[in-house]
């Protein structure tokens, strides 16, 4: 089984700042079968990124995706009030699927 | 519009079984693969099982394989997750939710349920 380990748990951070999550895989991540998803309270997950850095449909440009084989990183560019929220990681490329522990993004 | 409905949760005890509905509707469900994903109260994203397109393929997580089975009638666009021998570690909000691609697409999910909320307790 692949483990994703995302850092930091927490990041404090003002809206207008850069955000920068990190996703580390115990294993190489088959062909860059790596998505990342946004959570807020009470609400289903939303897909922002698939394939490591293809952003998903709607999803402004502000959040972007980089990385490959071990390391991964998503990065919003510019915080907007509504970014604040729960973040995961998810490997799909190997059964089982697997997702990252989750790096919780909050107001300073 | 793609929407997925999932129904069937509830309190049960431990042992006993349940099983868990998700309506699709707004694509065509038979082109697409699909898969269950939990949620523990507080707790992160725990994928569960998948079901390829065609139901001729499924995996499952270690944590439930043996006990639950995941199933689907493309006649009535519905998929469906049967839970036998419930533990109480099995409470979470369970997911279905829908690859991007259709057939034998690897990618994120893009389309999720409201999700279904499964307490086991005595």
């Amino acid at each position: 089984e692949i483990v994703l380990t995302q850092s930091p748990g927490t990041l404090s951070l003002s809206p207008g700042e850069r955000a920068t999550l990190s996703c580390r895989a115990s294993q190489s991540v088959t062909s860059s079968y790596l998505a990342w998803y946004q959570q807020k309270p009470g609400q289903a997950p939303r897909l922002l990124i698939s394939g490591a850095s293809n952003r998903a449909t709607g999803i402004p440009d502000r959040f972007s995706g980089s990385g490959s084989g071990t390391d991964f990183t998503l990065t919003i560019s510019r915080l907007e009030p509504e970014d604040f929220a729960m973040y995961y990681c998810q490997q799909y490329g190997r059964s089982p699927i697997t997702f990252g522990q989750g790096t919780r993004l909050e107001i300073k | 519009q793609v929407q997925l409905v999932e129904s069937g949760g509830g309190v049960v005890q431990p042992g006993r079984s349940l099983r868990l509905s998700c309506a699709a509707s707004g694509f065509t469900f038979p082109s697409f693969a699909m898969h269950w994903v939990r949620q523990a109260p507080g707790k992160g994203l725990e994928w569960v099982t998948f079901i390829s397109y065609d139901g001729s393929d499924e995996s499952y997580a270690d944590s439930v394989k043996g006990r639950f089975t995941i199933s689907r009638d493309n006649s009535k666009n519905t998929l469906y997750l049967q839970m036998n021998s419930l533990r109480p570690e099995d409470t979470a909000v369970y997911y279905c939710a829908r690859v991007i691609g259709g057939y034998y697409d690897s990618s994120g999910f893009l389309y999720w349920g409201q999700g279904t909320l499964v307490t086991v307790s005595s």
